[in-house]
């Protein structure tokens, strides 16, 4: 079975300053792995994914992740963060051995960011 | 737009009623996937369909059942409807494995 766990359900950081949310995985094939957004109101947009490859990906509106296999962590992080941030983030996993993808999802971290 | 359309986008029932959640893939997408969001459970896997076919099942109750019709639109019927089913219900859809295009939900308020 696979699972997320996203480390704090809220962190708090000025504008301007380096944001980190943690994310590790577990998963007994090698895993896909996604970020998600929700702003108030909305749906899900996917921030960025990892499939194979490279294990640092770029993602929409400056952020980025890596995927460190040894440590079974994809943390999102974004240099400086903007007001316009402020969301809620999921981290997921995807089981796609059988052609298709479900995903499973953390509980989410709740971004803050004040002036 | 992220061109997958749900309807409605609130809905406010009675407890043991039923309702019909809709929902509309992206043009070209045969796959869609239903979750529900709540402040307890977080975000739980529904139901897979592909081009017609139920393929997965996840924490998804008897009294909750849906399909994909022919022209890819599919349908979430809720029965007998509890306090606790209300949530948050997305669907989403996708051509192959990396990663979902989601709608922007149905919030169903269950009284």
């Amino acid at each position: 079975a696979q699972s997320v766990t996203q480390l704090g359900s809220h962190v708090s950081v000025s504008e301007g300053a380096l944001v980190l949310l943690r994310c590790n995985y577990s998963s007994s094939v090698p895993p896909y792995l996604f970020w998600y957004v929700q702003y108030p109101n909305q749906g899900l947009q996917l921030l960025l994914k990892y499939t194979t490859g490279a294990t640092l990906v770029k993602g929409i509106n400056g952020f980025e992740a890596e995927f460190k296999k040894s440590e079974t962590s994809f943390h999102l992080t974004k240099p400086s963060a903007h007001m316009s941030d402020a969301a809620e983030y999921f981290c997921a996993v995807s089981d796609h051995r059988s052609g298709y993808s479900t995903l499973t999802f953390g509980k989410g971290t709740m971004l803050l960011v004040s002036p | 737009d992220s061109g997958v359309t749900q309807t409605p986008k609130h809905l406010i029932t009675a407890t043991g009623q039923r309702v019909t959640l809709r929902c509309s893939p992206r043009s070209g997408d045969l796959s869609v996937y239903w979750y529900q969001q709540s402040l307890d459970q977080g975000l739980q896997f529904l139901i897979h369909y592909y081009n017609g076919e139920e393929r997965a099942k996840g924490n998804i109750l008897e009294r909750f059942s849906a399909q994909q019709f022919p022209d890819l639109h599919s349908e979430l019927n809720l029965s007998s409807l509890e306090l606790g089913d209300s949530a948050l219900y997305f669907c989403a859809s996708t051509q192959g494995t990396s990663g979902y295009t989601f709608g922007s939900g149905t919030r169903l308020t269950v009284v």
